[in-house]
């Protein structure tokens, strides 16, 4: 009965590979959002979307692509990975863009060797 | 854009003192400021938050204070418990998008 899953919960790669990170929320909240944590604990909103449209953009370098198939689901690609993108990466819902309460998922943490 | 400064970055209390964390933000506009404790390997969870119409809020053992002025708002623990020991992070929203920017976070250690 988790609200907001995260799958892979660790992801240990190499640079210049490609992986996917899946977000799925069953709180059917229209707005998701994926979060960036860095070694120093910094939490920095990178996307959001709200309805499957895209809302927020955080100046995020295009090789982050985010994908929402649905509503209940955010997904993370990052094409050519590099050392700098090592971290926590967490997905939150909320209801709606004006319900305030963010709710976070476990986390997905990615190495980059 | 908003920038949020949380201090300090860290603290340490004995169980049953209290604790308090201090924030800051740059944009008058914002309108929701609220609290998340993370735990080691867990996600961020709110514990309480507090909107730009009133000037305290509590629950329990946890108050919070917000001056719109002054654009500071606080965290107050009291009795601490081990189980309060976690990184709090305060954050603060504008109305378009709900978009939350981060303080940096305070390590809070709970000592028995």
């Amino acid at each position: 009965d988790t609200a907001v899953s995260q799958t892979p919960k660790y992801l240990v790669t190499q640079m210049g590979n490609d992986k996917s990170i899946k977000c799925e929320q069953n709180l059917g909240h229209d707005t998701m959002y994926w979060y960036k944590q860095d070694s120093k604990k910094f939490l920095k909103i990178m996307f959001s979307y709200n309805n499957k449209e895209l809302i927020i953009n955080e100046t995020v370098p295009n090789r982050f692509s985010p994908k929402s198939p649905d509503k209940a689901h955010l997904n993370l690609h990052i094409n050519s990975l590099e050392l700098g993108d090592s971290a926590v990466y967490f997905c939150a819902s909320s209801q709606d863009l004006a319900k305030n309460e963010q709710f976070f998922g476990p986390g997905t943490r990615l190495t980059v060797l | 854009g908003e920038n949020v400064e949380q201090h300090p970055s860290t603290l340490s209390v004995q169980e049953g003192d209290s604790a308090v964390i201090k924030c800051t933000y740059s944009d008058s506009a914002s309108n929701y400021f609220p609290w998340y404790k993370q735990e080691l390997g867990k996600g961020p969870q709110l514990i309480i938050d507090i909107r730009s119409n009133v000037g305290e809020k509590k629950d329990q053992r946890i108050a919070v204070t917000l001056n719109k002025t002054a654009k500071h708002f606080s965290l107050h623990i009291t009795e601490t418990q081990p189980e309060d020991s976690a990184v709090y992070f305060c954050a603060a929203r504008k109305a378009a998008g709900n978009k939350l920017t981060f303080g940096g976070g305070t390590r809070v250690l709970v000592k028995p």
